[in-house]
């Protein structure tokens, strides 16, 4: 099992480019969610996924999108880089839980570090 | 309003000795989970501990503890015999709710470093 695969590790892109950063697991995981890491302010829910075809926005979703064509899969797509968007950014899966389980961990990508200039 | 709150930005320890980190959150769902990672300097997040709202005991995985009061809300965390290995910040997160509905808020942050 590779766990969770996030590809680039680093990444510089100038203001108005476009990318997708890429997310991928092998532990048939539903459950998919991309978050950033700010200083100072822990990590932020960008966009997540419940299977396949489903996604949701979450905390801060503005200038991301997000697809899930495969349970494998969920990219994350910069439409025009800003500033503001440079960060070090996570994904993470979560197996299913049985029943009422809330207590099942996040298991996460080794992180991408984007910069935008 | 901050779900999760870690109001320590930096400790210090000597090794061996313990240490405790805050951790206070704001829910009024009545089920609900409390996490804890670490992220070291190389920037991977691992996990530590959990705590269920409905757990009757405080958790425990080998020098990991949690001390949670529900009625003050509060979930801090405690490690014991600090190693050098331990310095790394340290997160709490919370899930609220049930079903398929995995959604983690997370504190800002707790540095630890531990001295020789």
């Amino acid at each position: 099992n590779a766990g969770v695969t996030q590809t680039p590790k680093f990444q510089v892109l100038k203001t108005g480019q476009s990318m997708t950063l890429q997310c991928a697991q092998d532990m048939n995981h539903e459950y998919m969610s991309w978050y950033r890491q700010d200083p100072g302010m822990g990590l932020r829910l960008i966009h997540y996924s419940v299977g396949a075809g489903i996604t949701d926005q979450g905390e801060v979703p503005n200038g991301y999108n997000v697809s899930r064509s495969t349970t494998e899969d969920f990219p994350l797509r910069l439409l025009s880089a800003a500033p503001s968007q440079t960060s070090v950014y996570f994904c993470a899966s979560t197996p299913p839980s049985p029943g009422t389980g809330l207590g099942h961990e996040q298991y996460f990508g080794p992180g991408t570090r984007l910069t935008v200039t | 309003a901050q779900k999760i709150t870690q109001t320590q930005p930096g400790m210090f320890v000597q090794e061996k000795e313990a240490v405790t980190l805050d951790c206070t959150y704001d829910t009024s769902d009545p089920s609900y989970g409390l996490f804890w990672y670490k992220q070291p300097s190389s920037g991977e997040m691992i996990f530590l501990i959990y705590q269920g709202s409905y757990d009757q005991q405080n958790a425990t995985e080998g020098r990991y503890s949690l001390n949670f009061q529900k009625a003050r809300k509060s979930a801090n965390l405690v490690i014991s015999a600090s190693q050098l290995g331990d310095s790394a910040m340290y997160f709490c997160a919370m899930r609220e709710g049930r079903g398929n509905d995995y959604k983690l808020s997370f504190g800002a942050g707790t540095t630890v470093t531990v001295r020789a």
